[in-house]
């Protein structure tokens, strides 16, 4: 089956600590990976993908297929950086439809 | 260049009713997926329609049906609504079709509160 787990509900951090998301998926094929973003009252937004291997907002986030997971990590977290985050799993031959975790909620304290 | 735009934003109704909910894809998009997001969980996938044809399904019941236009904008419409219905319905386009790599676009989705 093909599923997205992230364990975490919350996760709480101060200013300047490090941020590891964790993103565990099931899938039997190639997997396309994404990390989306929703900030207070702004809509679902891409923040990165698997394939395109950059770093955003200082964000970063490595596919293991071995553990089967793409968690999303940020060295020093910044304020700014609290928001909803759901991790995807595009699935092949079905449209590139979308699998979303149950998102994490980051809060990032002064 | 345009986002995508979704209407109406909030919609009460009551159960047995029906409801259409529209989306107008972002511009040059020819490809549009939906979404159910109930409270506290991640979206879910309703169908996606690629150039007017349903292009894939999810595990959503018959009376959740849509619609893509020639200009791409599309419906989604949902007859005899339930109470468990009530959700934010989000609407994404993308270029493309098929591929697993295409990036979705989101809209500012369509809160549906079913009394």
């Amino acid at each position: 089956a093909q599923r997205v787990t992230q364990p975490e509900k919350l996760l709480s951090v101060f200013k300047g600590a490090p941020v590891e998301l964790k993103c565990n998926y099931s899938y039997s094929g190639s997997p396309e990976l994404f990390w989306y973003v929703q900030y207070s009252r702004q809509r679902l937004q891409l923040l990165l993908r698997h394939i395109s291997r950059e770093s955003i907002k200082g964000f970063t986030a490595d596919l293991n297929k071995g553990e089967t997971s793409f968690h999303l990590k940020k060295p020093f977290a910044q304020e700014e950086d609290s928001a909803m985050y759901y991790c995807a799993l595009s699935v092949y031959n079905q449209g590139g439809k979308l699998i979303f975790g149950q998102g994490t909620e980051l809060s990032v304290k002064p | 260049e345009t986002g995508v735009t979704q209407s109406p934003t909030h919609l009460i109704k009551t159960r047995g009713q029906q409801v259409t909910l529209r989306c107008s894809s972002q511009s040059g998009h020819n490809t549009v997926s939906w979404y159910q997001q109930a409270l506290g969980q991640g979206p879910q996938f309703i169908f996606q329609y690629y150039r007017e044809e349903e292009n894939g399904r999810g595990n959503f019941p018959p009376r959740f049906s849509g619609l893509q236009f020639p200009n791409y904008s599309s419906e989604l419409n949902v007859n005899a609504l339930e109470l468990d219905d009530s959700a934010l319905y989000l609407c994404a386009s993308s270029l493309g079709g098929t591929s697993a790599k295409n990036i979705q676009y989101f809209g500012a989705g369509t809160r549906l509160s079913v009394l």
